[in-house]
């Protein structure tokens, strides 16, 4: 089944670690996306890829750090310069730019700071 | 800055009862799509909306584009359990190609 699959699906760290979260998509998607969703927050956009080797800071990029060698992968770094990383992360995929075509997204993975 | 605002942010109706969620746009959108999340769970694509005035019905669930393209509602008929969740808008953000989502209605609904 294509789809795209996040992990972990919880990951507990102490302050002061950098953690990367898994974003793999087997949908031929050109597009990636990460999401940060906090109560009553909505979703906030992280960073953007709509090609390899290429991405796009969001509306929160301050202490996070991604990658895209690869079409299929965008793993996100959550690095300790994040001061309050405690969320849940939601990555998605899309054809073309996303604004044109929905947005397929993972299952999540939720992080929790300790 | 652009901003996509939802209300209201929460809504408790009865099983049965009409339920509708508003999204205002501070610009003028392309278009405007809808997703929900379960709770526990991710965004799902509903639909999206393209023409000025447009109206699309799913089953009970009805969306409507503004004629200004600055605005959009989605109403649910009869609600059941199964529509419990958070309905989220989301419009094109400039020409950056990607989307700004407004905060989400949270729907329960009592049985």
């Amino acid at each position: 089944d294509g789809g795209i699959t996040q992990s972990p699906k919880y990951l507990f760290r102490k302050e002061g670690q950098n953690v990367t979260l898994s974003c793999e998509q087997n949908l031929n998607h050109d597009a990636m996306y990460w999401y940060r969703q906090d109560p009553g927050q909505g979703l906030r956009l992280i960073y953007y890829s709509q090609i390899v080797n290429d991405f796009q800071k969001g509306d929160i990029a301050e202490g996070y750090s991604v990658s895209r060698e690869k079409k299929e992968s965008f793993p996100l770094t959550v690095t300790s310069a994040q001061k309050n990383p405690t969320a849940f992360y939601l990555c998605a995929s899309s054809i073309g730019s996303g604004v044109s075509g929905e947005l397929f997204f993972g299952e999540g993975s939720r992080l929790t700071v300790l | 800055g652009q901003q996509v605002m939802q209300i209201p942010q929460y809504q408790h109706v009865q099983e049965g009862e009409d339920f509708t969620t508003y999204c205002n746009s501070s610009t003028t959108l392309s278009n405007i799509q809808w997703y929900k999340q379960r709770p526990g769970g991710h965004p799902v694509f509903l639909i999206q909306l393209v023409k000025s005035g447009e109206v699309k019905k799913q089953k009970r669930l009805t969306f409507q584009f503004g004629e200004a393209k600055k605005n959009s509602s989605l109403h649910i008929t009869a609600t059941q359990t199964t529509d419990v969740g958070t309905y989220f808008c989301a419009g094109p953000k400039g020409s950056q190609g990607n989307l700004i989502f407004g905060k989400g209605t949270k729907l329960s609904v009592k049985p």
